[in-house]
């Protein structure tokens, strides 16, 4: 079992939906967690970061962390085409990130 | 443009060649470190510095890897007697003790 499990999708919307997506995890020692986009053949592009169990907000994206049921949630409100990406969650317990294998999104218009 | 940059983008060699990569991280960051991604998968954890000193290596990092980090400045990855397994994309990100980790655009080595 990998530590950090996440749906590979596809996961197709219409434009304007609001997206979910989500990751699960083992390990209860991880203490921060992350939400990557990655373009093809790009380079992530850190979207989210936290510590804590609860949300946070910034602009359509909200992070959410159950940290007792190991599951965490990025929430995408108002997708547009451009947000058509694999997003990656990404969850450390010190300096090293264990990723998951990613969720690629497309947002028809 | 202040973020992480890495050279060359693409690397084509041949197996049992060696090559290099180089990282430059965002200037105010004292932490660099090296993953690699192959098609479909996340990126894998190979290495971490804080400065100069390398503080953690992943058993990813074989015999034939070495990362170097000499003025805690830039970084360089290089990989010997290169394999066909050994294509992936290799990517470097930074981050301060308070920031999530930034990544670089990546070099994407082919080994033929």
């Amino acid at each position: 079992q990998k530590e950090v499990e996440q749906d590979p999708g596809p996961l197709s919307v219409p434009e304007g939906a609001i997206v979910s997506l989500n990751c699960t995890y083992s390990n209860s020692a991880f203490q921060y967690f992350m939400w990557y986009r990655q373009y093809s053949r790009k380079g992530p592009e850190l979207l989210m970061y936290t510590y804590s169990s609860g949300n946070k907000e910034d602009g359509r994206f909200t992070a959410q962390v159950d940290k007792s049921s190991k599951y965490i949630s990025l929430f995408i409100r108002d997708s547009q085409p451009s947000d058509s990406a694999t997003y990656l969650c990404a969850i450390a317990a010190g300096n090293k990130l264990t990723f998951g294998g990613g969720t690629r999104l497309l947002v028809k218009p | 443009d202040t973020g992480v940059s890495q050279n060359p983008r693409h690397k084509i060699t041949k197996r049992g060649q060696n090559v290099t990569f180089r990282c430059d991280p965002i200037s105010e960051h004292n932490r660099l470190y090296w993953y690699r991604q192959t098609l479909g998968q996340g990126p894998e954890f190979l290495t971490y510095f804080q400065n100069e000193a390398q503080l953690e290596k992943s058993r990813l990092l074989s015999d034939r890897f070495s990362a170097e980090r000499p003025k805690g400045s830039f970084s360089t990855l290089e990989i010997q007697r290169t394999e066909q397994g050994d294509s992936a994309m290799y990517l470097c990100a930074s981050s301060s003790v308070t920031s999530g980790q930034y990544f670089g655009p990546g070099t994407r080595l082919t080994v033929t």
